[in-house]
């Protein structure tokens, strides 16, 4: 998991609700990912940040939300506008778009 | 549209046999792919990354192999252990724009005794 810490791993939330799943790295990664992965599809992109204060939406990123005010800290907001947010959500870090992202443990949602 | 096939989706073997996971892609331009083992509930953990120049990868049992011409790689697994019972990934990067990565949808292997 290198240094990459996800809270919760677990996490439990009634249907409309906002939920944020916290994302911290301290190998001074410049850029940070999130990805959502469902049984038996690839991950998927739903954020991502190359520097502090600014992001981009991945493929996915329609009913999440995300911010970047330290470099070592990208949050991201599930919100109620999220369809189907029961999933295990993935965050990484590399040092550079292209190289080596090192993943964190993961949260589990689960929305009911 | 990229794309990452990997075959098969799941495969049981023995303890101590070998087994090879196969990995389709059509990323192009193509930068450079990567393996890697998820164990269940837990991140994916890089065993391998190769570039166009690279055909094949060792890191202890597991050698990967990548054939650039035919957009294959593979993944060999020798004398199997019960660790070694994960999900791999195989991951794709193009040279466009972005460098966004293109994930397989695994291979869930199960060895048992």
């Amino acid at each position: 998991d290198g240094g990459i810490t996800q809270s919760p791993k677990y996490l439990f939330r009634k249907e409309g609700q906002n939920v944020t799943l916290s994302c911290e790295q301290n190998l001074n990664h410049d850029a940070m990912y999130w990805y959502r992965q469902d049984p038996g599809q690839g991950l998927r992109l739903i954020y991502y940040s190359q520097i502090v204060n600014d992001f981009q939406k991945g493929d996915i990123a329609e009913g999440y939300s995300v911010s970047r005010e330290k470099k070592e800290s990208f949050p991201l907001t599930v919100t109620s506008a999220q369809k189907n947010p029961t999933a295990f959500y993935l965050c990484a870090s590399t040092t550079g778009l292209g190289y080596e992202q090192y993943f964190g443990p993961g949260t589990r949602l689960t929305v009911t | 549209k990229n794309q990452v096939e990997q075959s098969p989706q799941s495969l049981i073997i023995l303890e101590g046999k070998n087994c090879t996971l196969q990995c389709n892609y059509t990323v192009s331009p193509f930068s450079n792919l990567r393996w890697y083992k998820q164990d269940t509930g837990r991140g994916p953990v890089s065993l391998t990354i190769m570039t166009f120049s690279e055909n094949t990868k060792s890191n202890g049992r597991y050698t990967a192999t990548l054939d650039a011409d035919t957009k294959q790689s593979s993944l060999h697994i020798t004398a199997s252990q019960l660790s070694d019972s994960a999900s791999y990934i195989c991951v794709v990067s193009g040279m466009a724009a972005g460098n966004k990565l293109t994930f397989g949808g695994g291979t869930r292997v199960l060895v048992k005794p």
